[in-house]
């Protein structure tokens, strides 16, 4: 059974950068893509990218000039980073698999993510 | 990028009515449209790919209908366990955009 779990910071400083980490259990992260979505309280998912075993990324152009998100196999792991952040961040933040041809089947939990002073 | 419009925006149903929820795509998205079902501090579950293929073990009263831009997820009968948040999803383009979703709620 695959697993996901997202770790990182819960609270963030305006103008910082939001860096979070999702650890893939149970399969490899050498297949599939593996996707940020966040929600912000109240309102409905937004994707934010994937990323690749091999490197290559897609991000939604809203966020593309701040999104990184980059794959660790070694470690089963991938990452997002978001620079500049500002209050309009503040959201749970997912990882889950995306799975070309038919949606995000796994996906983490989810982690609270407050842009504050 | 697509625009994803799901109506109603909340829908009233008695547990063992059927429910309708529909989702229109700004563009065509083929048959590419998941749907997600979404509880209270979870996160979102996969139902249907594909427009219409339940994902392992979705029960058999959750279907999925359409293609291009109209789409269609019934809850045959519904069960308590099925009132939630409901969002659709296209993945035939980039960037992968969800709908507004609908809550279905115990009349």
């Amino acid at each position: 059974q695959v697993q996901l779990q997202e770790s990182g910071p819960g609270l963030v400083k305006p103008s910082e950068t939001l860096s979070l980490t999702c650890t893939v259990s149970g399969g490899s992260i050498s297949t599939y893509f593996w996707s940020w979505i966040r929600q912000p309280p109240g309102e409905g998912p937004e994707w934010i990218g994937y990323g690749y075993y091999s490197g290559s990324n897609i991000y939604n152009p809203s966020l593309r000039s701040r999104v990184t998100i980059s794959v660790d196999t070694s470690k089963n792991q991938f990452s997002l980073k978001l620079t500049s952040v500002t209050a309009a961040d503040t959201a749970v933040y997912y990882c889950a698999r995306l799975v070309r041809g038919q949606g995000m089947d796994y996906w983490g939990q989810g982690t609270l993510v407050t842009v504050s002073p | 990028e697509i625009v994803m419009t799901q109506s109603p925006a909340t829908l009233s149903v008695s547990p063992g009515e059927r429910a309708t929820l529909s989702c229109r795509a700004s563009q065509s998205a083929s048959i590419n449209l998941a749907w997600y079902q979404q509880k209270p501090g979870q996160a979102p579950r996969l139902l249907i790919y594909g427009a219409s293929t339940r994902a392992a073990g979705i029960p058999g009263r959750f279907s999925g209908s359409g293609s291009v831009t109209e789409f269609t997820l019934t809850i045959s009968s519904l069960q308590s366990e099925d009132f939630a948040l409901y969002y659709c999803q296209q993945y035939n383009d980039w960037p992968l955009t969800f709908g507004g979703g609908t809550k279905v709620e115990i009349k």
